[in-house]
């Protein structure tokens, strides 16, 4: 059954430098998201992210965050000054189509800003 | 405000025996999703049951059913028969039927499964 891939998985940062997370979406979907859980928390919604722009944000995704579609396979999330409170585990999900069609997660990555 | 709770921080089941997880939601629409993720140690979150808000009848896949009172705003899980690799973090989640793009998910509840 196709996945969604993350790499990488723990990914290790020093406060304020800057930090690419990757995801690799099923191949046929056209619907992309990343969230985010910060340990003991629930997972909470970042972005999502059609026809290569974004289509809705939450009130976490400032303008730290950026997500790009580089290429016809990678999506991913950019954090550009990366804070202690950014740590945590960021899953992406991809999906068919909006809503009617199930969301499915990769992995997740960890992230730990030092 | 659109809220998912799970009152169960944690909840252990003996093997073979039946465990039921609790969930209320808080929005104020009529058409949405609710979903039950399953996110073992391996960490992947896995869709394990889906129910439309518009069907009265429970969804059920296999081992797993769920209890879905609209009017109350309840979404229980029930695993029958629990296996010891059912152990994980269950999430209760929703999202709006057509329009909003994100999963409203709940704190969780772990499951632990007793041999």
């Amino acid at each position: 059954e196709p996945e969604v891939t993350q790499t990488p998985s723990h990914q290790v940062t020093q406060m304020g430098q800057e930090v690419i997370l990757r995801c690799v979406p099923i191949s046929n979907h056209l619907y992309f998201y990343w969230y985010r859980q910060i340990l003991g928390q629930k997972v909470e919604f970042l972005v999502s992210f059609y026809n290569n722009e974004i289509s809705e944000k939450s009130e976490i995704f400032d303008d730290q965050f950026s997500v790009e579609r580089p290429d016809g396979s990678n999506f991913t999330l950019k954090i550009r000054s990366t804070k202690l409170e950014d740590s945590a585990m960021y899953f992406c999900a991809s999906s068919e189509s909006q809503g009617a069609q199930p969301q499915h997660f990769g992995d997740g990555t960890r992230l730990s800003i030092l | 405000a659109q809220t998912v709770t799970q009152s169960q921080p944690e909840m252990s089941v003996q093997e073979a025996e039946t465990v039921t997880l609790s969930c209320t939601y808080d929005t104020s629409e009529s058409d949405y999703y609710l979903f039950w993720y399953k996110q073992p140690p391996s960490r992947q979150m896995i869709l394990v049951i889906r129910q439309e808000a518009y069907k009265q009848q429970n969804a059920t896949e296999n081992r797993f059913s769920v209890n879905f009172q609209k009017a109350a705003k309840s979404f229980s899980l029930k695993i029958s028969d629990s296996q010891l690799g059912d152990a994980a973090m269950y999430f209760c989640a929703y999202n709006l039927m057509n329009r909003d793009d994100k999963i409203i998910f709940g704190k969780g509840t772990r499951l632990h499964i007793l041999p």
